[in-house]
Parts: structure tokens; C-alpha cells; sequence
């Protein structure tokens, strides 16, 4: 089967910076995603990790170690609109037949 | 590029009726379409693959009869709640991927609230 962990809830405050955990244990590993999900809003895609390593897009970074089902999403310079859920998904199963195993999400709250 | 349309974004209605929700890919063909839904404060739970000019896969327990899936073209795929109850309410969310990208990122509309009352 497929597991993915992710914090609940987390709390930072605006300009600091945040690391949002991901750990999975998942059969037919094709590759890690991270969304973020505003309050009543669709999913907006953040970034992708198929290798190990950081990618950086701006403010956003996301690691990926397959060895240890381990991710992390790191935001930098947090805002107040960086308030919001982050969704950690696994794709499952080869590719262009893949299909997108969430973990529960992290709630995160920036503070003043 | 790479936007997703939904609609209608929300809709009420009685217990017993059918709602069709409409997912269009504008600017890219997308062959895969996938339907999720997420209960309040909850992740998203994948219902079904749709896959154009074929039948769409279902995740288990959920019902292809209840939730009709067709994607009859590159751009669109409908899902149709039948005989909705109460418990059917939630927000219904499709994403598709872009045919042309070498990832599998998948791209979200913006979700449908349905309430059934």
C-alpha cells in the first residue's frame, strides 16, 4: 500500500523561513510532488523531484531522498499570502499511466 | 499556460436529482483527466482516471455507476453525480495532465462546491 506523512499544522512567522516534512512509503515511485491549496481553492502546483537533490524555483525549494522516502518543501522570506495548506503528493506507477497519491496536507499559518 | 476550467463552480440541489460538472483543459490537450474530491479539511481523494475515448478507471469504492465519467474529447471531460444525497456534497476538483510535457504534472480547475440538500 501507500503511505504519506505530513506534519498537521505548522506556525512561522512572516520573513522567517519553514521546512515542511514529507515522508512516504509507496510501491512504483515515479516521482514527488508538492501543491499548495489556499482555503476553498484548487491545488496550484510548487514543484516536482523525480531525482535526489534540491531543486530551487524563487523563494520555493523542494529536496527529494528516494533511499530514505523522504521529501521537504522549504519556503524562504515567508509572507502572509504563504499562509496556506501544503500538499505532498507521490505519483504512483509508471509514467503518462501515473496517478497522484496525496498525503493529508500541512496547514500552514504565517504570523506577524 | 496549462489553465484548467471547471464549472459550475458551486451548485445546490435536492436530494435525488443528477449534477454534471465540466472540466476543460484551454490551452493544452490533455488524453488523462482525474476527478477528485475533498471532504473539509481533508486531502484530495482520487475517484477516477479519465482517459479520452475510453471508459474511465475507478479508485476502490467508488461507484462508476453513481459517478458517470466521460471525457469525449482532448479538452473535456464531464462528471455526472447521479441521484445525489446529502453525503454526496464535498468539493469536487479535476486536473488534467498536459500531453505535451515530459512530467506528469497534473494541472487543477478550480473546483466544484456541490451541496445537496
Amino acid at each position: 500500500g501507500q503511505n504519506i506523512d505530513q506534519p498537521t499544522e505548522m506556525t512561522a512567522t512572516e520573513g522567517a523561513i519553514v521546512q515542511i516534512n514529507c515522508t512516504y512509503q509507496t510501491s512504483g515511485f515515479n516521482g514527488l510532488f508538492w501543491y499548495q491549496q489556499h482555503a476553498g481553492e484548487a491545488p496550484t502546483f510548487l514543484s516536482y523531484n523525480v531525482l535526489d537533490g534540491l531543486e530551487e524555483k524563487g523563494r520555493f525549494s523542494s529536496f527529494l531522498s528516494r533511499s530514505k522516502g523522504y521529501s521537504y518543501l522549504l519556503l524562504k522570506e515567508l509572507q502572509m499570502k504563504d499562509s496556506a495548506s501544503y500538499l505532498c503528493a507521490v505519483l504512483h506507477g509508471s509514467s503518462n499511466t501515473g496517478k497522484l497519491i496525496f498525503g493529508q496536507g500541512t496547514t500552514l499559518q504565517v504570523k506577524p | 499556460g496549462a489553465v484548467v476550467s471547471q464549472h459550475p463552480s458551486w451548485v445546490i440541489c435536492k436530494s435525488g436529482t443528477s449534477v454534471k460538472i465540466e472540466c476543460r483543459s484551454l490551452d493544452f490537450q490533455a488524453t488523462t483527466m482525474f476527478w477528485y474530491r475533498q471532504f473539509p479539511k481533508q486531502s484530495l481523494m482520487l475517484m477516477a482516471t479519465s482517459n479520452e475515448g475510453s471508459k474511465a478507471t475507478y479508485e476502490q469504492g467508488v461507484e462508476k455507476d453513481k459517478f458517470l465519467i466521460n471525457h469525449a474529447s482532448l479538452t473535456l471531460s464531464t462528471l455526472t453525480v447521479t441521484s445525489a444525497h446529502p453525503e454526496d456534497s464535498s468539493f469536487y476538483i479535476c486536473s488534467a495532465r498536459d500531453s505535451r510535457e515530459v512530467t506528469d504534472t497534473q494541472y487543477f480547475g478550480p473546483g466544484t462546491r456541490l451541496t445537496v440538500l
